[in-house]
């Protein structure tokens, strides 16, 4: 089955900097890779997601970016800013359940 | 749009006793629905599928008479943990998957569910 491997586990950075996570599949069939957003205590927010038949997709101060030969997939934050600072899981499907990262922590230092 | 709930929040009972959560989608019908647990600090960890009208699909490892699944209605499932032990506790989440979608990439998740059990 599908394995997803993400990368750091945990991240600070700087108000006004970019965060960048990382994540690598396994099954070269995975056609989805959502990225979400988990505040404490709250479910998991889609943020932004991919298809396999896109490279690139940005939405505001949020990019992700897909290398299906190299099977990995990267989460882009621009400007971070204070509310930015959560846990950020990465996932893959094949039109089967997700499967998700271990997720990254975020700090964003004000 | 897209919004979907669980009742309780969160629930504290005692050890021995079963509690039910539910999971509902507000504003679409959902034919699938998904169970995850998720323990302090770690990834969501899926327990089973929800299918509208037929029995759920467990995951490797989870005991389906432990945790009970019905789909009863296209915007309604429950999960009722029968017997609840302490190592029971944890997070509670649902997520949903829109009928007119029917793909996996367009689930969506609930709010999740504070089980202790003391």
């Amino acid at each position: 089955g599908e394995n997803v491997e993400q990368h750091p586990s945990t991240l600070s950075v700087q108000e006004g900097d970019s965060a960048v996570i990382k994540c690598t599949y396994s099954d070269s069939a995975s056609n989805y890779f959502p990225w979400y957003k988990q505040e404490l205590g709250k479910g998991p927010q889609l943020i932004i997601d991919i298809r396999s038949n896109v490279g690139e997709k940005k939405d505001q101060r949020i990019a992700v970016t897909l290398n299906k030969t190299a099977k990995h997939f990267s989460l882009h934050i621009t400007e971070t800013q204070p509310e930015d600072s959560a846990v950020y899981f990465c996932a893959a499907s094949i039109n089967t359940p997700l499967v998700f990262g271990k997720g990254t922590r975020l700090s964003v230092i004000a | 749009g897209a919004v979907v709930s669980q009742h309780p929040s969160r629930v504290i009972c005692k050890s021995g006793t079963s509690v039910k959560i539910e999971c509902r989608s507000l504003d679409f019908q959902a034919t699938t629905m998904f169970w995850y647990r998720q323990f302090p600090k770690q990834s969501l960890m899926l327990m089973a599928t929800s299918n509208e009208g037929s029995k759920a699909t467990y995951e490797q490892g989870v005991e389906k008479d432990k945790f009970l699944i019905n789909h009863a209605s296209l915007t309604l499932s429950t999960l009722t943990v029968t017997s609840a032990h302490p190592e029971d506790s944890s997070f509670y989440i649902c997520s949903a998957i829109p009928s007119s979608g029917g793909k996996y990439y367009e689930q969506y998740f609930g709010p999740g569910t504070r089980l202790t059990v003391t």
